[in-house]
This record gives structure tokens, C-alpha cells and sequence, in this order.
């Protein structure tokens, strides 16, 4: 089992360009998560889908969006980048929504210039 | 509006000692918390959880306590041991409504050999 693949690992955008984040989990999971890591303010939730089908905006949604492709599959994209977006993105999931742990994949660490 | 902080951003300690990382919260409707190990270029990974209910959860070198008085959690790693070298997360969870994990900054903890 991979767990949670995140691709790309790196990325280096201009500002105003688009890119979509791409997320998978091989354990089955329901539910699935976006998350941004910048220094000193911990891990803030983006967007998260408690089940296929199904999304909600976490604490800071602005400037993204999100597609649950299906079980296995959660993406997150930028439509018009910028500098404020640079930061670490992990993908996580769980079994289900609001229980248990989360399993995180390796982040996808992105620069807008 | 911090919900979840984690005061100290770093802390060191000989090998063999005990590491105590501690954690407050705000909001009193958390009824799960949980924390996370990461390590450098690397996702986060679940160490130990509690729920509300209970004040005191044990796994193996590692320990969480609950004081749900003074909306304040700890982990207590005994003996410590230079592997656990990482950054530590707590990290809150109100399970009927939001859903939403509150992750605290992190602690980063050296553990000296």
C-alpha cells in the first residue's frame, strides 16, 4: 500500500498561473482532506469531502478550489496564483469523517513568484 | 483566533529524559484530540490520540494527558530517545458539527544524545 500519493512534489508558478494539486489514497478512505503549512501558523485546513461526492471549505478556502474525482482521488487547484500561496500542501484522509486519525502524503511544496 | 497553541516552539532534552510537550485549547466543545510526529520533508504521522472522556492514554514510550479543567493537554515521551527528534502537533477535534481538526504551530523537539 502507497498510502497518500501527492504529486507534484515541487512547483514553481509565476503569479496568475493555474495548477491542480493532485491527491490519491489507496486504504479505502471516505473521507479526505486539503491542508496549507506555513511557518508558524501549524496546519490550516483548505477544503475537506467527508464522502465522494461531497465538499466543504475548511478555515481558508480563498483562492481554491477542489474536485473528490471519486473514492480515491482529491484534487486541489489554483486558479489564478499568487505570492500568498506559497506554502507546503499536504493531502490527507480517514476512515471517516471526524473520527480517528488522519494519514498525511509527503506534501507538495509550491513557490508562486 | 487561535483555538489550539502550542506555546513553546521548541524544546531540547538529554537522551534517556522525559520530554513533556504541552498543548491548550479555547473551545470546550473539543470532544478528540490527537498528535502528530513530522519529520522534515516529510507528511505528518500519527502518534496517540484521547478523547474526552477519558484523561490519560498510554502507548508504549508515549503518554497523553487531558486536563478538560484547564482546557490543556500534554505528551509525555519517557525515555526519550534521539529519533523522536521532530516537529510535534496537537491538534483538536469537535466531532458533532464542524468536523474540522484545529492543529496547533508545533513544537520542535530535540532530543540530545
Amino acid at each position: 500500500n502507497a498510502g497518500v500519493t501527492q504529486t507534484p512534489k515541487f512547483q514553481v508558478l509565476k503569479t496568475g498561473q493555474s495548477m491542480t494539486l493532485q491527491c490519491a489514497q489507496d486504504m479505502n478512505h471516505n473521507s479526505m482532506y486539503w491542508y496549507r503549512q506555513d511557518p508558524g501558523m501549524g496546519l490550516r485546513l483548505i477544503y475537506y469531502s467527508a464522502s465522494e461526492g461531497t465538499t466543504d471549505k475548511g478555515e481558508v478556502p480563498n483562492g481554491y478550489n477542489v474536485s473528490r474525482l471519486n473514492k480515491r482521488e482529491f484534487s486541489l487547484r489554483l486558479e489564478s496564483a499568487a505570492p500568498s500561496q506559497t506554502s507546503v500542501y499536504f493531502c490527507a484522509s480517514s476512515e471517516l469523517l471526524a473520527f480517528g486519525e488522519q494519514f498525511f502524503g509527503p506534501g507538495t511544496r509550491l513557490t508562486v513568484l | 483566533d487561535q483555538q489550539v497553541k502550542q506555546n513553546s516552539p521548541s524544546l531540547s532534552v538529554q537522551e534517556g529524559r522525559i520530554s513533556i510537550l504541552n498543548c491548550d485549547y479555547t473551545n470546550s466543545m473539543f470532544d478528540y484530540f490527537l498528535w502528530y510526529k513530522k519529520y522534515p520533508a516529510e507528511g505528518p504521522t500519527f502518534l496517540i490520540s484521547i478523547s474526552s472522556i477519558k484523561d490519560k492514554n498510554e502507548d508504549g514510550r508515549f503518554t497523553v494527558f487531558l486536563n478538560k479543567s484547564a482546557k490543556h493537554l500534554s505528551l509525555h515521551i519517557v525515555p526519550s530517545q534521539p529519533g523522536d527528534s521532530a516537529v510535534y502537533f496537537c491538534a483538536a477535534l469537535r466531532r458533532r458539527g464542524t468536523y474540522k481538526y484545529i492543529f496547533g504551530t508545533g513544537t520542535r523537539l530535540k532530543v540530545l544524545a
